[in-house]
């Protein structure tokens, strides 16, 4: 399996765009995760899903922000309208069960994104 | 919400020396994990570790719930081990996941 993967590697735009990042976990994993990395808050975790549905979305940081994952091989982030503090570098990761498990997780290379 | 804190925020080595990480947190948790990511920015899930010991080659870790931290163990080190180590926490009760803001250990050859 190729890992997870994760498109665009680098998005550059300008703020009160839309921005979409995608990722196609590993194949048979049933979760996945969206974390964001900044210098100034860290990692945090966003957001999950079990079997293509959200689980918790306690860590969105905001309505601009969406989430779906319409399949089990897709997912995507969205931001709309995206705003320069949104700027950060976005991992999604998944495994083959959840937090509480043990389960390993596998990260994707990650999308940076910078909103000038 | 939780606090998580990690120390040494920085740590420098000699390539074969070992090393402790510590996690400390505030609040009693569900489950608490460690993971590393690279100088290229790689993330990878080191120990799953609520509670107990785990090794894994020349890692282990040891979690003492009660007392509230975690220590990771690095013996032998090598210039692969360097980057950043987090560990990251779920709050009991509240299905909150919380950070710690890293180790970024250097490992020099």
């Amino acid at each position: 399996d190729a890992g997870v993967i994760q498109s665009p590697r680098h998005e550059v735009t300008e703020m009160g765009q839309e921005v979409t990042l995608r990722c196609k976990p590993i194949s048979g994993h049933d979760y996945l995760f969206w974390y964001r990395q900044t210098m100034m808050r860290g990692l945090e975790l966003l957001i999950y899903f079990n079997n293509n549905v959200p689980i918790d979305d306690s860590g969105m940081p905001e309505d601009r922000f969406s989430a779906k994952m319409p399949n089990a091989s897709f997912s995507t982030l969205k931001i709309q309208p995206s705003e320069p503090r949104d700027s950060a570098v976005y991992f999604c990761a998944s495994s083959l069960a959840g937090w509480t498990t043990g389960q390993e997780q596998f990260f994707g290379p990650g999308t940076r994104l910078t909103v000038l | 919400g939780i606090q998580v804190e990690q120390s040494p925020p920085d740590l420098i080595l000699q390539e074969g020396a070992n090393s402790t990480l510590r996690c400390n947190f505030s609040d009693s948790v569900n489950n608490l994990q460690w993971f590393h990511q690279n100088p290229w920015g790689q993330l990878i899930n080191l120990f799953y570790i609520p509670s107990g010991t785990k090794q894994n080659g020349r890692l282990s870790a040891t979690t003492v719930a009660t007392e509230r931290y975690s220590l990771l163990y690095i013996s032998s080190s090598q210039t692969t081990d360097s980057g950043v180590y987090f560990c990251a926490v779920e709050q009991v009760d509240f299905n909150k996941f919380y950070f710690g803001s890293g180790t970024k250990l250097n490992v020099k050859p």
